[in-house]
This record gives structure tokens, sequence and C-alpha cells, in this order.
């Protein structure tokens, strides 16, 4: 039971351009949406995060945009990096209290060529 | 910039024994976290704790499994009878707040081979 799917397992882009990761989820508890990035050997590091009572969230080079009708959100990158090859995992959660689990995506792997 | 630690990096263990797997979390953080990533899947929720209790678990979370703060800085997964199935990259995560917008700092992860 995949309540949030990444369906590209990969992503390649050149340095410089834009990244655009997709995320899709079908509970509709879900309020809250995260974005992690992973490299080999480490854990997952937060990246970004959305409720869904927004529907864009902006830091830096990373902006989350989430469309709650059609229960998708998607990270952009902009300007892509070498350093932001990564697995990166979409995570969703209904409610903010304490304790509460993060159902994560399968990931997608990015790729950046310089 | 702190972080979550985790011991061993990588643990082999035979089916039906027990393993405790340990975790340091950030000294300031309240609320803590294992989940565990199996080789090609995605990262699942196991369980989380505050306050010396458990505060949530998933299906995955059975009688097996449990959680223990034994000191002011230690947070360990115990699996009494480790199976072939439980093999996988487990982390440890913890946070200050219990928003979840805020993020989980994860460790590196223990990598559990069961044989």
């Amino acid at each position: 039971d995949q309540q949030v799917k990444q369906n590209s397992p990969s992503l390649s882009v050149q340095e410089g351009r834009i990244s655009i990761l997709n995320c899709d989820y079908t509970n509709s508890m879900f309020d809250y949406f995260l974005w992690y990035k992973k490299y080999p050997a480490e854990g997952p590091t937060f990246l970004i995060s959305i409720s869904s009572i927004k529907d864009k969230n902006e830091d830096g080079r990373f902006t989350v945009f989430l469309n709650k009708s059609a229960k998708h959100l998607s990270l952009h990158i902009v300007p892509s990096q070498p350093g932001d090859s990564a697995v990166y995992f979409c995570a969703a959660s209904a409610g903010d209290q304490a304790g509460t689990a993060l159902i994560f995506g399968k990931g997608t792997t990015l790729s950046v060529s310089s | 910039e702190p972080e979550v630690t985790q011991t061993p990096s990588h643990q082999v263990t035979q089916m039906g024994q027990e393993v405790i797997l340990r975790c340091v979390p950030i000294s300031n953080h309240l609320y803590f976290y294992w989940y565990r990533q199996i080789l090609g899947q995605k990262v699942e929720f196991l369980v989380s704790f505050y306050n010396n209790e458990i505060s949530e678990k998933s299906e995955i979370f059975d009688d097996q499994f449990s959680v223990e703060r034994p000191d002011g800085s230690n947070f360990t997964l115990k699996i009494r009878s480790t199976k072939l199935e439980d093999s996988a990259m487990y982390f440890c995560a913890s946070s200050t707040q219990g928003r979840v917008n805020y993020g989980y700092t994860f460790g590196s992860g223990t990598r559990l081979t069961v044989v």
C-alpha cells in the first residue's frame, strides 16, 4: 500500500538547469509534507516542508509546490548543482503532533552533471 | 553541527539471536524515532518515543521489537529473535519538538544483516 509515491526512480539534469522531483499521495488525511535528501552511507537530511494550508514554500534554491486537489507535490531545485546529486525522498504525515510517523516514498535518485 | 550517532554501523547476526541497536540522539532533543529501510525499498516508520513512553508505533513494530532509553543519552532498539526479513538499514532520528514540519535529524544508520 503505497500512500506516498515517487514514480520516477531517477532523474538526470545538467548543472545550472532546473530539477523537478515529483510526488503523489493517496491519503487525504496527510497535511504536512517534507522532502529529505540522502547521500550514500548517510541518513536522510531534512530539506524543506510545506503545510497543506499553503501551496508553495521556498528556501533558497529549493521550492516545494503543493497541489492539494491533485494530491501532488513537487520539489524544484534551481539552479541545480553537482552537489545536489543524491536520493530525494518525499514524506508525509497526518498531523504535526509529537511523535507523528512520517510516511516516505521510495525516493528519486537525482544526478546533476557538470 | 550536532548529530545523531548510531552504533555499530554494520552488524551481522544469526537468525534467532537478539540484537540491540544503539543511538545517541542530539542532547536537547526530546522525541526519538526508529525507521528502517530494506534494500531497494522505502524508508518505513517503526516507532516514536517521548517522555519514556512509546508515542506511536507501526504494524512492523510487533512484540519482537522494543525500545528503551536506559540513561540520559542512549536510545536503543532491541529485536528479540531476529528473522531474515529483519535485514535492513535501521535509522534513528530525534527532534527537539514534536512538530514534523521542522524535520527530524537522522543518524547514518546501522546496517543489520541476519544470516
